[in-house]
């Protein structure tokens, strides 16, 4: 069954920096794009950024450009959100999704406050 | 940065057929959108019923359908269940971006 299960998420003050990973099994995560998406408390979806398969290709939603870095590592089947100059509205559940939603982690929570 | 529209809230009777839209501040949605079109439960995570603006996945249930309508991405539900009651989440290919819509609470009552 294919898993993906994100994990790093916590309390953070703003202006700080955290880094999500999101643990992959059971498909060829070395072919799949890869994404992020986020959700605040009681409020839609939000996409945040996806990478190509070989990590040469990162895109990002506007409001985290410069602030947020998408990697990955395929020999550890691995995808990454470094999160710097952390804000209140960075406060969301982070999903990782992999290539066409195919499938979806739990999700892990980063909440950002003082 | 585009906005993706769809409606806030909508109500289907059991049995009842209900069509959600998604539309594009940019102008007409086509099949270059690559829609996708998402069901979400309170306290789970998102579950994918449609990708690429037709196509469903193995556990996407036959009475969900997908098409593109009068300039708009649109997800027909057709004999609605008690357990389709759920927020449904469209999201718009944007060239290498998304950019998911607000969503539509489904009441099935």
């Amino acid at each position: 069954e294919v898993q993906l299960v994100e994990s790093g998420g916590g309390l953070v003050q703003p202006g700080g920096s955290l880094r999500l990973a999101c643990a992959a099994s059971e498909f060829t995560f070395s072919s799949d794009w890869m994404r992020w998406v986020r959700q605040a408390p009681g409020k839609g979806l939000e996409w945040v950024a996806n990478i190509n398969p070989d990590g040469s290709e990162k895109n990002y939603m506007d409001s985290v450009k410069g602030r947020f870095t998408i990697s990955r590592d395929n020999a550890k089947n691995s995808l990454y959100l470094q999160m710097n100059s952390l804000r209140a509205e960075d406060t969301a559940v982070y999903y990782c999704a992999r290539e066409k939603y195919r499938s979806w982690g739990q999700g892990t929570l980063v909440t950002v406050s003082s | 940065q585009a906005v993706v529209t769809q409606e806030p809230s909508l109500t289907v009777s059991p049995g009842g057929t209900v069509t959600l839209t998604c539309g594009s501040s940019t102008g007409a949605v086509t099949s270059g959108h690559y829609p996708y079109w998402f069901q979400q439960k309170p306290g789970q995570a998102p579950t994918t019923l449609i990708y690429e603006t037709v196509n469903k996945h193995s556990w996407t249930p036959a009475r969900f359908s997908a098409s593109l309508f009068g300039g708009k991405a649109a997800l027909t539900l057709s004999g609605a269940q008690p357990e389709d009651e759920a927020d449904y989440y469209c999201l718009l290919s944007y060239g290498a971006t998304g950019v998911f819509g607000g969503g539509t609470k489904l009441t099935v009552l």
